[in-house]
């Protein structure tokens, strides 16, 4: 079955830099990612997601980037403000299979 | 539309008891999915439904664990006996279409402690 791999486990900015975080996955019939936000006490919300026929999203302050030959996808965000501290996980997912779930990325983003 | 409803928002309860775990999806979407979050275990498909019939339930622990879609607008998560070890947040989450091809709005959860 697939497993999602993400990293890094925490990472803290400061803020107006850059955050990247990273995922791979093992199984090369996956075809849908997407990434959710996780504030505390609320559920997972989908901010942007990319699908095995696209090489790169964007949407405003946010990007995915994902390369299938390798089998990993990252999460660019720029200018990170402090109400984008929270959890991110990535997820993969293939015809007729549910999402597998990484672990979770914990962000800081420092004043 | 009020998005995904979840009910309790917290349930403690004392192990031996049975818990019922109450979901309301958006209106109109054929898929329900049940998720357990731990910090051990990260986010863990349990079950999910389409058009009220279970499609995966591999996810679900054991047979404490039930779940039902009686109708297109709720869904319970059971168990029964509690124990300890199910303490965790309970996530509800529904969506248009199937998980590859669309995507999943989760509800708020439910904080359950089985003490």
């Amino acid at each position: 079955g697939e497993n999602v791999e993400q990293h890094p486990s925490t990472l803290s900015v400061q803020e107006g830099d850059s955050a990247v975080i990273k995922c791979t996955y093992s199984d090369s019939a996956s075809n849908y990612f997407p990434w959710y936000k996780q504030e505390l006490g609320k559920g997972p919300q989908l901010i942007i997601d990319i699908r095995s026929n696209v090489g790169e999203k964007k949407d405003q302050r946010i990007a995915v980037t994902l390369n299938k030959t390798a089998k990993h996808f990252s999460l660019h965000i720029t200018e990170t403000q402090p109400e984008d501290s929270a959890v991110y996980f990535c997820a993969a997912s293939s015809l007729g299979q549910n999402f597998v779930f990484g672990p979770g990325t914990r962000l800081s983003v420092l004043p | 539309d009020a998005g995904v409803i979840q009910s309790p928002r917290h349930e403690v309860t004392e192990m031996g008891q049975e818990v019922t775990l109450r979901c309301k999806p958006i209106s109109g979407h054929d898929y329900l999915f049940w998720y357990r979050q731990t910090m051990m275990r990260g986010l863990e498909l349990l079950i999910y439904f389409n058009n009220n019939v279970p499609i995966d339930d591999s996810g679900m622990p054991e047979d404490r664990f039930s779940a039902k879609m009686p109708n297109a607008s709720f869904s319970t998560l059971k168990i029964q006996p509690s124990e300890p070890r199910d303490s965790a947040v309970y996530f509800c989450a529904s969506s248009l279409g199937p998980p590859e091809a669309d995507t999943q709005y989760f509800g708020p959860g439910t904080r359950l402690t089985v003490l």
